[in-house]
């Protein structure tokens, strides 16, 4: 069965940093592009970034480039996620989702990971 | 890339059909048919109801379809229950292993 666990997250003061962790079981993780969302309290899905099965190819949304950097160690089966310069817009869940067909969007998410950035 | 556009809120009673419109553009919905819906209960994870448009995944019910006409897609729920009430967003894909997602809508069953 496909688990994916976000973790990491927690309260932040603003301009702090972070480092979220998606630990991936149930397939092989090797295989397949991973992509990172959040969610703002009360608010819609957000795509910030996504990287492919080697890590050849990073993408990041454009409001996103800057302060957060994705990368994978596929040897732990783990997505990675880092946030600097963090901002109280920041405040949100962050979900990592596996893409395992042919559409590029994620077909699975994990429960995510709450970020609270206050002072 | 502008978020794509969905209704905050749709309501129906059960049994009724509703159908919750995705508009974007044609550099994203109406370039690629790689469309998906997610359907999210509070609290949860989002889950996958349809992709490329109008596929479901195996163990997601025949109720869920999905469509698309020129920049907009949709997703039909019919024989509205309760436990369907949740949010419901649609995502596409614009290129470059990049993706965009609506602002979400919220079904109520009456």
């Amino acid at each position: 069965e496909v688990h994916l666990v976000e973790s990491g997250g927690g309260l932040v003061k603003p301009g702090g940093s972070l480092r979220l962790s998606c630990a991936a079981t149930g397939f092989s993780f090797s295989s397949y592009n991973m992509h990172w969302v959040r969610q703002a309290p009360g608010k819609g899905l957000e795509w910030i970034s996504s990287i492919s099965a080697s890590s050849i190819y990073i993408n990041y949304a454009d409001s996103m480039k800057g302060r957060f950097t994705i990368s994978r160690d596929n040897a732990q089966n783990s997505l990675f996620l880092e946030v600097e310069s963090l901002r109280a817009e920041d405040t949100a869940v962050y979900f990592c989702g596996v893409v395992f067909g042919t559409t590029e969007i994620p077909d699975y998410w994990g429960q995510g990971t709450l970020v609270t950035v206050s002072s | 890339h502008s978020a794509l556009t969905q209704p905050a809120s749709v309501s129906g009673s059960p049994g009724q059909s509703i159908t919750i419109a995705c508009t974007g553009t044609s550099r994203d919905i109406g370039n690629y048919d790689y469309v998906s819906w997610f359907q999210q209960h509070p609290g949860k994870a989002p889950r996958l109801l349809i992709y490329g448009v109008n596929k479901r995944p195996s163990g997601v019910s025949s109720r869920f379809s999905g469509s698309k006409s020129g920049n907009t897609a949709s997703l039909t729920i019919s024989g509205l229950q309760a436990e369907d009430e949740a949010d419901y967003h649609c995502s596409a894909y614009i290129g470059s292993r990049s993706l965009i997602f609506g602002g979400g809508t919220k079904v109520t069953v009456l």
